[in-house]
């Protein structure tokens, strides 16, 4: 069973503009988080997505945004870009119904904002 | 809120050391508690979890026992190999309702084991 994907592997952009990263969950997961992780913060809860739906979300501006297509593959949205969302952004998704508890996480996408 | 704290990195070991990674919580009620390793390049894995007071849980020779008394979870392994250098994180997941797929996770210890 393919674990679970995201492309593009890295990305590199400017101040200002605005990305989109992607997801693809092992097949059969309904529900797909996003986190960011930098050296000085850590990993940090973006939102979470089930059944097309965001049931939770982090403490970040609404800059970032995310959805869910009725396959499962999310997207998540950065737009005007700064400096500081220069990060790894990790996608994790859920077996539905598996209470959660184990999370499988994809390799990341590298973000880098000049 | 939840908040996972663990004990500042980088650790380094010689081979066939005895590893100790602290991690202390807080959090309301009852979470389940988890660490994840991520080797370079990769996404988070789980190693080993427990869900309730005194669980001890147990994966490729590491353990680590919820203690609820002192609000802790320590990574203990008995013998480092070189293959064990990675990023290690402590997360909790809370059971406030309407958070179950929400990981709070610690910053992370970056171990490294030398032959």
């Amino acid at each position: 069973k393919a674990g679970v994907t995201q492309t593009p592997r890295y990305l590199i952009k400017t101040r200002g503009q605005q990305v989109t990263l992607s997801c693809s969950p092992i097949s059969g997961h309904r529900s797909v988080s996003w986190y960011q992780q930098t050296p000085g913060q850590g990993l940090q809860f973006l939102f979470e997505y089930f059944s097309e739906t965001q049931r939770n979300k982090g403490n970040f501006p609404g800059r970032f945004s995310g959805r869910q297509f009725s396959n499962s593959r999310s997207e998540m949205n950065v737009s005007t870009l700064e400096l500081g969302d220069s990060a790894l952004y990790l996608c994790a998704s859920t077996p539905s119904g598996g209470g959660g508890e184990k999370l499988f996480f994809g390799s990341g996408t590298q973000l880098s904002v000049l | 809120g939840d908040s996972v704290t663990q004990m500042e990195g980088p650790v380094t070991l010689s081979e066939e050391a005895f590893l100790t990674i602290n991690c202390t919580y807080t959090a309301t009620g009852y979470p389940s508690l988890f660490w994840y390793v991520q080797y370079p390049g990769e996404g988070l894995q789980l190693l080993l979890k427990a869900t309730k007071a005194d669980d001890k849980g147990s994966n490729k020779g590491f353990e680590a026992t919820y203690r609820k008394e002192t609000t802790s979870f320590h990574l203990e392994k008995g013998s480092v190999q070189v293959s064990d250098s990675a990023v290690y994180f402590c997360a909790l997941r809370g059971n406030s309702g309407g958070s179950n797929y929400k990981l709070t996770f610690g910053k992370g210890t970056l171990l490294t084991v030398n032959p």
